[in-house]
Parts: structure tokens; C-alpha cells; sequence
């Protein structure tokens, strides 16, 4: 059964980093077959897409237009894990944040089948 | 960017009735549409992946179809616990994977 673990501050101040961790058990981060996502959701922009990862023969990793100058996604195999670092957050950054597995369902199409627990961040001084 | 214009936002029902949530896209999305129920405080369920195959584990009062540009969710049976939040999501372009604005189902 594959789960998904969050870690990282429910606080952040204004202008600094926001840092998420993602462990991931039962799978592998170097999956054929998975794409890595964090996604976040608040009032105002429901849910978001943020950053995805994934390894086909080489590392790839893609980011949302909207904080494409600000955040950075990282995959640690040594420890089955992967990571967001959001900078120059702002209020609008405040979002419970989630980590999810998109896995290849049938005949290329693929869905978002495990999620994280979500980690609520607020990003206030 | 593809859009997903969900509908209604909000939905008001009864234990036992039949419900249809619906899903349209800018442009044409083959069957690459999921839904996804979510509870407050939890995470998100995948409950239908390829617009219309149930995911294990999700009872079979939860059906979906469409193709193309029209996609719908239907509940056959509402009951107690299915009064949350419910979200289509494409998968077709990506990135980005774009999400409806999301379907508050409530207690009538």
C-alpha cells in the first residue's frame, strides 16, 4: 500500500521559504510509471497544481506559470523522498499544501491515486 | 491552459436522491477526465479515473461519463457520507493538470 508522508512548518513568514517534505512508502520515487505532484488549495484558487517530478531515464521536473520564478521541486532517492521550496512567499501563498502520486491508470491515462495528509501553511509574521 | 468549468458550484439533496455533477472543457480532452471527492480536513479520493472507470475500492453508486468535452459524475444513491466536496480534473495537457472549481454537495 503505498502512502504518502508530509512534513514541514504550518508557519512562515513573509518574503522567506516555504519547505515541504514528501516520504513516500510503498512505492519508488524513481517510478517508471509515477509523476510526483504538489498541489495546494485555498478559497481563493480551489485546487492548484504546483510542481510535478518524475524519472524516465533522466530526472524531470516541471512548474506552474504562476510560480515558475519561485519554486523548486527536488527528488532524494536516498531517502525516498521528494521536496518543495517556495520563495518570496507572500499571504497569498497561505494554502493547505499536498503531496500526491500521479500514476499511469490505463492505457496512458493517468490520476492523482494517493494523496498526502495535506499540511496547512500560513504564511503570516 | 485547458479550463474545466464545473457545475453547479453547489448542490442541495437528499439521503437516497440521484445526483449528476458536471464537467466541460475549453477544448476537446478525449477521456482524460477524474474525479475526486473530497472531506474536509482529509485528503483528496480519486474516485473515477478515464472519465468513466470506477477506482478500487469506490462504492458502485459513484459512475462516471463523457468524452470529448462533456463529462459527468452521477451518484445513484446519496448517502449520509456523501454530502463533501467533489472535483473534476484533466489530465490531457500537461503540464498543467487543471482542476474544476469544485461541487459542494449539502444536505437538503
Amino acid at each position: 500500500q503505498v502512502q504518502l508522508q508530509q512534513s514541514g512548518p504550518g508557519l512562515v513568514k513573509p518574503s522567506q521559504t516555504l519547505s515541504l517534505t514528501c516520504a513516500i512508502s510503498g512505492d519508488s520515487v524513481s517510478s517508471n510509471s509515477a509523476a510526483w505532484y504538489w498541489i495546494r488549495q485555498s478559497p481563493s484558487r480551489g485546487l492548484e497544481w504546483l510542481a510535478r517530478t518524475y524519472y524516465k531515464s533522466k530526472w524531470y521536473v516541471d512548474y506552474a506559470v504562476s510560480v515558475k520564478s519561485r519554486i523548486t521541486i527536488n527528488a532524494d532517492t536516498s531517502k525516498n523522498q521528494f521536496t518543495l521550496h517556495l520563495n518570496s512567499v507572500t499571504p497569498e501563498d497561505t494554502a493547505v499544501y499536498y503531496c500526491a502520486r500521479m500514476e499511469t491508470m490505463v492505457r496512458g491515462l493517468s490520476a492523482c491515486d494517493v494523496w498526502g495528509p495535506g499540511t496547512m501553511v500560513t504564511v503570516s509574521s | 491552459d485547458i479550463q474545466m468549468t464545473q457545475s453547479p458550484s453547489s448542490l442541495s439533496a437528499s439521503v437516497g436522491d440521484r445526483v449528476t455533477i458536471t464537467c466541460r472543457a475549453s477544448q476537446s480532452i478525449s477521456s482524460y477526465c477524474n474525479w475526486y471527492q473530497h472531506k474536509p480536513g482529509k485528503a483528496p479520493k480519486l474516485l473515477i479515473y478515464a472519465a468513466s472507470s470506477l477506482q478500487s475500492g469506490v462504492p458502485s453508486r459513484f459512475s462516471g461519463s463523457g468524452s470529448g468535452t462533456d463529462f459527468t459524475l452521477t451518484i445513484s444513491s446519496l448517502q449520509p457520507e456523501d454530502f463533501v466536496s467533489y472535483y473534476c480534473q484533466q489530465t490531457y495537457s500537461t503540464p498543467p493538470v487543471t482542476f474544476g472549481q469544485g461541487t459542494r454537495l449539502e444536505i437538503k
